[in-house]
């Protein structure tokens, strides 16, 4: 079965330093994985995914599967960076049916 | 013009009661699902439909039972309330997953349910 960790449950930042979330998977197949951002008072929303290798908000993830892992990193972190991150996999083809995997969430806290 | 929306927003209720919590999308999607995300804010599904059809069905209780009367609605009812109840629903809908592309899932803004 499939499996997210995200080791680090509260992180803090000062604004303008790096951030790195970092998320681990465990998954014997050939994985999907995504980042998704809950803001406070905001629904839970897809940051970005592993497949488009896009930057979003300054954020960028690298699917590393030798290391099975997936952090979500930014070089200057802002204070509006402030939320819920979620690392989600999903398994990919088969009779999966889009089933996302989520990891215990990080809440990213940037101070001023 | 909210594009996955849930009522109520807040459940207060008693232990041994029956509710339920409705779900609606627009966005034309033929997928939804049901997440809970407990006290640790740990999000798991729950269950999920295609086009009306249970399709996930994780580990869940019997008294947890979704109803999808069409592709734009999931409503979850729950019978015989429990303390352990107490989560935050999420419904979250998306394109066909039978379809083998890539499928962003849109989520609703969670129903605080508080068992008492």
């Amino acid at each position: 079965a499939q499996r997210v960790t995200q080791p680090e449950k509260l992180l803090s930042v000062f604004k303008g330093a790096p951030v790195e979330l970092k998320c681990n998977y465990s998954y014997s197949g050939s994985p999907e994985l995504f980042w998704y951002v809950q803001y406070s008072r905001q629904r839970l929303q897809l940051l970005l995914r592993h497949i488009s290798r896009e930057s979003i908000k300054g954020f960028t993830a690298d699917l590393n599967k030798g290391e099975t892992s997936f952090h979500l990193k930014k070089p200057f972190a802002q204070e509006e960076d402030s939320a819920m991150y979620y690392c989600a996999l999903r398994t990919a083809g088969g009779t999966s049916y889009g089933k996302l995997t989520f990891g215990q969430g990080t809440i990213l806290t940037v101070h001023p | 013009d909210t594009a996955v929306s849930q009522t109520p927003k807040y459940l207060v209720t008693q232990m041994g009661n029956d509710k339920s919590i409705k779900c609606e999308q627009n966005l034309g999607h033929d997928t939804m699902y049901w997440y809970k995300q407990d006290s640790k804010k740990f999000l798991k599904i729950m269950f999920s439909y295609n086009n009306k059809e249970l399709i996930i069905n994780e580990t869940v209780p019997n008294r947890f039972s979704p109803k999808s009367p069409d592709k734009a609605h999931l409503n979850l009812h729950i019978n015989s309330l429990e303390l352990g109840d107490s989560a935050v629903y999420f419904c979250a809908s998306s394109t066909s997953v039978t379809r083998s592309s890539y499928n962003e899932q849109f989520f609703g803004p969670g129903t605080r349910l508080t068992v008492l």
